[in-house]
């Protein structure tokens, strides 16, 4: 079964500071990958995703993730962070499992943004 | 809003009782999925259906877990004989059903088993 190793499970940056977060998977064949994204109160929605083509994804706010296949790695970047950036990210897989394409998230990194 | 609601948002029982949580995905979405989280972890997989069909479940997932989509619309979740290590936040998710496809989320029922 595949599994996803978030590197980071805590990141503490002032404003402006520019983020790269940590995803990496274990499944070897095709893949689609998701960053997620929880604010304080809200429900999991999507930031960015990749399932084909140019391995550099551009998602909401400002967010980017490239996928490197050689690396088994799908990390998330922001140039410039800002205090509303705070929130849990989760990156995710979905690959075949037993027939059937599973969504597995890693377990998440805290961001929290100081002004 | 997601378009994805569940019901109860909270929930306290005491240990032993059975519970039942409700998820209202999408109208068009043919895919539902059940997820748990705990303080500090990822959405954990319980099951899915395509349509009215359970196509998948969690081999972690207890017998006391049980799961339906009636019609392949609604979706209900019922523990059984709850225990305390069933406290956690039940997500409910929907899609369109392909691989590419992202998933919706619902707010989530926080359980907390006394």
């Amino acid at each position: 079964a595949q599994s996803v190793s978030q590197h980071n499970h805590h990141v503490i940056l002032s404003e402006a500071a520019s983020l790269e977060l940590g995803c990496n998977y274990s499944y070897g064949g095709t893949v689609n990958l998701f960053w997620y994204v929880q604010y304080p109160g809200q429900h999991l929605q999507l930031l960015l995703k990749y399932f084909s083509g140019d391995p550099l994804v551009k998602g909401i706010k400002g967010f980017e993730a490239e996928f490197i296949k050689s690396k088994f790695s799908f990390n998330l970047r922001k140039p410039s962070v800002q205090w509303s950036d705070t929130a849990e990210y989760f990156c995710a897989v979905n690959a075949p499992a037993g027939g059937s394409y599973i969504p597995t998230f890693g377990r998440g990194t805290s961001l929290i943004v100081h002004p | 809003d997601t378009g994805v609601s569940q019901d109860p948002r909270h929930k306290i029982t005491k240990r032993g009782q059975n519970v039942t949580f409700r998820c209202d995905p999408i109208s068009e979405h043919n895919r539902l999925y059940w997820y748990r989280q705990t303080l500090g972890q990822g959405p954990e997989f319980l099951t899915y259906f395509q349509n009215e069909a359970q196509l998948e479940k969690s081999r972690l997932l207890s017998d006391r877990f049980s799961a339906e989509r009636p019609k392949g619309s609604f979706s209900t979740l019922e523990i059984q004989r709850t225990e305390q290590g069933d406290s956690a936040m039940y997500l409910c998710a929907s899609s369109l059903g392909t691989a590419n496809e992202k998933l919706f989320f619902g707010s989530g029922t926080q359980l907390s088993v006394l």
